[in-house]
């Protein structure tokens, strides 16, 4: 059974880069699919940062690419997620989730984790 | 960017009854179309995909449908499970886009 698990440091400071990890269970990251992180700020609708392949290749949202890395290591069938420069707007539930092609549905998703900016 | 403009944020309903909800894109985007499941706490779950196709494991009584830049999803006969948010995104051109949800609560 696929599983996604979302992990990250809960509280980052304003300025600073925040880094998230999604540990894959269940499925090589380096077969097939895409791999991408969502958020979804307090009260607010869902955003994509990007999604990234097995061999590395990324699509990333344009409005957040200047802020924003996506890797993966398939040694550790893992893939993260850096943002730099956080500000409170940052604040918001993140999650990671799978998708076969960029024109694909997520098909499976975590749980999400909470990480809030503030000094 | 494409908009998507979910409709109602908020229903109440009943056990039994059958719901829609619906999703307009701000242009076309054929039917890359995906509906999605989300409770408190949990990880969203796909229900239909491309506008009409029904997750595998996904009961029946979930359905899709699409005319030019507008989706529907329908519940037709709401269970008690059933209660929760909804909400769709678009996967035709990047940046993928989501609507804004709709939450579906007991009456």
């Amino acid at each position: 059974q696929v599983q996604l698990q979302e992990s990250g440091p809960g509280l980052v400071k304003p300025s600073e880069t925040l880094s998230l990890t999604c540990v894959v269970s269940g499925y090589s990251i380096s077969s097939d699919y895409y791999w991408g992180w969502i958020r979804q700020p307090p009260g607010k609708g869902l955003e994509w940062f990007g999604s990234i392949y097995g061999s590395g290749s990324t699509y990333y949202n344009p409005s957040l690419k200047s802020r924003v890395t996506i890797s993966v290591d398939t040694s550790k069938n893992q893939f993260s997620l850096k943002l730099a420069s956080v500000t409170a707007a940052d604040t918001a539930l993140y999650y990671c989730a799978r998708q076969y092609t960029i024109k694909d549905a997520f098909d499976m998703w975590g749980q999400g984790t909470m990480v809030a900016v503030s000094s | 960017d494409i908009q998507m403009t979910q409709s109602p944020s908020s229903l109440s309903a009943s056990g039994g009854d059958r719901v829609t909800i619906t999703c307009r894109a701000s242009q076309t985007i054929r039917n890359y179309l995906n509906w999605y499941q989300h409770k408190p706490g949990k990880a969203p779950k796909l229900l239909i995909y491309a506008a009409s196709s029904l997750q595998s494991g996904v009961p029946s009584r979930f359905s899709g449908s699409a005319s030019g830049t507008d989706f529907t999803l329908t519940i037709s006969s709401l269970q008690p499970e059933d209660f929760a948010t909804y909400f769709c995104q678009q996967s035709y051109s990047a940046p993928l886009t989501f609507g804004g949800g709709t939450k579906v609560e007991i009456k």
